[in-house]
């Protein structure tokens, strides 16, 4: 299976400093899309953001960041000057428009 | 509020039972998609259905099935409930059919199996 790894499985910070979240995944596809999707407290699920794999392109919106390397197969996320309300699980995910495989999700807890 | 919208909330049942979940996409969304979130699997993507017609297919088991009906709303049928089923499980919609498009969740119904 071409699978998603998040190594960090829960993060702990104080409020107002940055953290990343790291996202490696596999694939044999010249066509991929990755995604970023946020799991509040609440149980939602809130979509983030959407790359492509021909758009290495960095993204910065407001204080989060997104980091996409095709030469490591990596789609790493930057929360700038955390608060505690980034306080939730974080997904990455892939998929070819087959399938899609997230990672196991990475707890990140902002502490006042 | 994503406006997609899941019942019922909560179900519990017996094992060997049958349950059906149902979903209703944001207006003007043909997709719907099936998604199932347990500590032991984590994650995993179900089924799609664009318009009525099966698009994709995931880690879907054989006791499952699902179906889009013509007023977009969805089901999912559950058969020969195991404890292992026990599970979140959400729908989502989108405008287009692919499964790459921005997917909008619903909050989720949340399976026991007794």
């Amino acid at each position: 299976a071409q699978k998603v790894t998040q190594a960090q499985t829960e993060i702990s910070v104080v409020e107002k400093e940055d953290v990343t979240l790291d996202c490696v995944y596999e694939t044999r596809d010249t066509t991929y899309y990755l995604f970023w999707y946020k799991q509040p407290p609440s149980g939602e699920l809130v979509f983030l953001i959407r790359r492509n794999s021909f758009d290495e392109q960095n993204e910065i919106s407001g204080r989060y960041s997104w980091n996409f390397q095709k030469s490591t197969s990596s789609f790493n996320f930057t929360i700038t000057a955390s608060q505690v309300v980034d306080s939730a699980v974080y997904f990455c995910a892939r998929t070819n428009n087959n399938d899609m495989r997230f990672g196991a999700g990475t707890r990140l807890t902002v502490k006042p | 509020d994503s406006g997609v919208t899941q019942t019922p909330k909560h179900l519990i049942t017996a094992t060997g039972q049958r349950v059906t979940l149902r979903c209703s996409p944001r207006s003007g969304d043909l997709s719907v998609y099936w998604y199932q979130q347990s500590l032991d699997q984590g994650l995993q993507f179900l089924i799609q259905y664009y318009n009525g017609e099966e698009r994709a297919k995931g880690n879907i088991l054989e006791r499952f099935s699902a179906q889009q009906f013509p007023d977009l709303h969805s089901e999912l049928n559950l058969s020969s409930l195991e404890l292992g089923d026990s599970a979140l499980y959400f729908c989502a919609s989108s405008v287009g059919g692919r499964l790459y498009n921005e997917q909008f969740f619903g909050p989720g119904t949340r399976l026991t199996v007794l």
